[in-house]
């Protein structure tokens, strides 16, 4: 079965810093990986996909398939980035699509 | 910009009740999901829908549950005998054919008491 692991429940950056987001997964095939991320008091809505390889609001990921990785890094943290991120697996082999969360991380951005 | 919507925002309800659980998905989308999150637990899937039936369901998914489209525009969930434990943010997706994203809505705060 597969499992999707966000070890940090709560992560606290000053403004300015770089912040990493971990996520690692478990899944004996070759998954399709996502960040969805939740602003307070909005609906979770996707960052980024590790198929279309894109930077949105200055975050990346890189899905690393020999360390099962798919780490959300941003170089500069700025205030409006604190939310609630969640890393999720769609499992390639499911063709309904249904998604696999993690437990999600709390960022919170300090000036 | 199309969004998901899902009625109502909060439910309480009594322990034995039934609820409805109403969403409408973006819609020219053909894939229909619900997903809940415990409160400090992590988002779940309970089922797909796709050309008007259960596509997959999770095991949290049991006879209490079911999702209709009742009208070609709403997707709802039903829980037929709500207990303390169903008390959980309910969230509605939907999703285009060849596109793996999915949109969710706001979500439905149900508590059982």
């Amino acid at each position: 079965a597969q499992r999707v692991t966000q070890p940090e429940k709560l992560l606290s950056v000053f403004k300015g810093a770089p912040v990493e987001l971990k996520c690692n997964y478990s899944y004996s095939g070759s998954p399709e990986l996502f960040w969805y991320v939740q602003y307070s008091r909005q609906r979770l809505q996707l960052l980024l996909r590790h198929i279309s390889r894109e930077s949105i609001k200055g975050f990346t990921a890189d899905l690393n398939k020999g360390e099962t990785s798919f780490h959300l890094k941003k170089p500069f943290a700025q205030e409006e980035d604190s939310a609630m991120y969640y890393c999720a697996l769609r499992p390639t082999t499911d063709s309904w699509g249904k998604l696999q969360f993690g437990a999600g991380t709390q960022v919170v951005v300090t000036p | 910009e199309p969004e998901v919507t899902q009625t109502p925002s909060h439910q309480v309800t009594q322990m034995g009740q039934e609820v409805i659980l109403r969403c409408v998905p973006i819609s020219n989308h053909l894939y229909f999901y619900w997903y809940r999150q415990i409160l400090g637990q992590k988002v779940e899937f309970l089922v797909s829908f796709y050309n008007n039936e259960i596509s997959e369901k999770s095991e949290i998914f049991d006879d209490q549950f079911s999702v209709e489209r009742p009208d070609g525009s709403n997707f709802t969930l039903k829980i037929r005998s709500t207990k303390r434990e169903d008390s959980a943010m309910y969230f509605c997706a939907s999703r285009s054919e060849g596109n793996t994203e999915a949109f969710f809505g706001q979500g439905t705060r149900l508590t059982v008491v």
